[in-house]
């Protein structure tokens, strides 16, 4: 069955950066794209961007745009999400999430979720 | 840039009874690009609904969506005690997904 498993909470201080990994099982790694969505305390889904595991492909949301870097191992089948220059509106809990492709698009497998916790 | 908004913000009901959630969108959106999707405390959303009206595998068939254009509805016919949850409508477009701010259903 499909899996993501992501790597264990993080905590950073204010302007380091952190680096979230999510390993792919139980499918052909380079068939799917993988997305990034956070959810900050007690807030709503926001997403982040987009990875094409076959080439290496992103795009990133707007407002992340010069922070997060998105990339692959394929080695591993293991995605990556950097976030540099953090702050404190950075604490959330970081998910990946599997893209269906095709005629619809919808996540349709997400990691279990990291915590990165930004605090001086 | 289309905007989702989802109502209530707060949804109070028994179990057994109907829920009827809104989203929203600011312009048209393809209605093939429409999902729902609950999420529990301390758990990653899960995929209940996608192309607006698809149930997602081994979701219950008390589950449904229906919609187009602007306007999308989220219904569950009777509620089960582990209904309660926060629901996300998301849309696909121009390259990029947005997510509703989320209508969380509460036990009355």
């Amino acid at each position: 069955q499909v899996q993501l498993v992501q790597s264990g909470a993080e905590v950073k201080k204010p302007g380091a950066s952190v680096k979230v990994s999510c390993k792919a099982s139980g499918y052909t790694f380079s068939s799917n794209y993988i997305n990034w969505v956070r959810q900050a305390p007690g807030q709503g889904l926001e997403w982040m961007g987009i990875i094409n595991p076959s080439g290496g492909g992103t795009t990133y949301a707007q407002r992340f745009l010069g922070r997060v870097t998105m990339s692959i191992d394929t080695s591993t089948s293991t995605v990556y999400m950097e976030l540099s220059s953090l702050r404190s509106a950075d604490t959330a809990v970081y998910f990946c999430a599997r893209d269906s492709g095709g005629w619809n698009r919808h996540f349709d497998s997400w990691g279990q979720g990291t915590l990165v916790t930004v605090s001086s | 840039e289309i905007v989702l908004t989802q109502s209530p913000g707060t949804l109070s009901l028994s179990p057994g009874e109907r829920a009827t959630l809104s989203c929203r969108a600011s312009r048209s959106v393809d209605s093939s690009y429409l999902s729902w999707y609950q999420q529990k405390p301390g758990q990653a959303p899960r995929l209940l609904i996608f192309g607006a009206s698809n149930r997602a595998t081994g979701i219950p068939d008390r589950f449904s969506g229906s919609g187009s254009g602007t306007d999308f509805t989220l219904s569950i016919s009777r509620l089960e005690p582990e209904d309660f949850a926060i629901y996300y409508c998301q849309r696909y477009g121009s390259a990029k997904y947005s997510f509703g701010q989320g209508t969380k259903l509460e036990i009355k």
